[in-house]
């Protein structure tokens, strides 16, 4: 399966500032997913990021607020813009599962645990 | 879209005893997914049962699917202090999208 690496893995940022998180992954993907999860909670789907195309979000999610990029198939980025403490949570990518067999489980990057201040 | 309910939301064990961790939904799925969590940190997946499957063993782990039902089952037998986190199922639907169910808490006491 593939490996992800996410990061920063944390930080703590100014309420009004924006944040860049980036996942790399070590082989190619089509479909790459972000998730926030947010303190106490289950994981919530932000948007979808296809390489070469617009992400497509989730109901409650904004591109203005959530801007995701998707330059190639094996990176993306996703920024929380403008920031406020409400956007304290853990944000996740993760990658489709390929297999010539079918689906099989999801991987998912380690984390990024942001907190506004 | 639909969410997982899971149950129970905590769980507390001994070293030794087995965990049951059960998981409803509503609408049809294409496969059910089982993922565990570690201290808010990333995700990692434990087993995928398919909509015509109707149990899955991987070691420890026993899943089960009654689609009539709705509901999914995860058993840890003999469970260790390090199988304690957070347990999550996740619905797969056509769209490749995953949906998560809000977890249950298991702790395993030495």
């Amino acid at each position: 399966s593939a490996v992800i690496s996410q990061k920063p893995s944390r930080d703590i940022c100014q309420r009004g500032t924006s944040l860049t998180i980036q996942c790399q992954v070590d082989s190619q993907v089509t479909m790459m997913f972000w998730y926030r999860q947010q303190p106490g909670q289950s994981l919530t789907l932000i948007a979808t990021a296809n390489q070469g195309s617009e992400a497509t979000y989730e109901s409650g999610f904004v591109i203005d607020k959530f801007p995701i990029s998707r330059p190639n198939l094996t990176f993306s980025t996703l920024t929380v813009s403008n920031m406020s403490p409400e956007d304290s949570s853990i944000y996740l990518c993760s990658v489709e599962p390929f297999s010539p067999g079918g689906v099989n489980g999801y991987t998912f990057g380690s984390g990024t645990r942001l907190t506004v201040v | 879209s639909q969410q997982g309910e899971e149950d129970p939301q905590a769980l507390s064990i001994q070293e030794g005893e087995n965990a049951t961790m059960n998981c409803s939904y509503k609408t049809s799925i294409n496969n059910l997914q089982w993922y565990r969590q570690n201290s808010g940190r990333g995700l990692v997946h434990l087993i995928l049962i398919r909509s015509n499957e109707r149990e899955k063993h991987s070691g420890r782990l026993r899943v089960t699917l009654d689609t009539s039902k709705k509901s999914s089952s995860l058993l840890i037998t003999a469970s260790r202090a390090a199988d304690t986190a957070s347990y999550f199922c996740a619905l797969g639907g056509s769209n490749y999208k995953l949906t998560f169910g809000k977890g249950t808490l298991l702790t395993v006491n030495p």
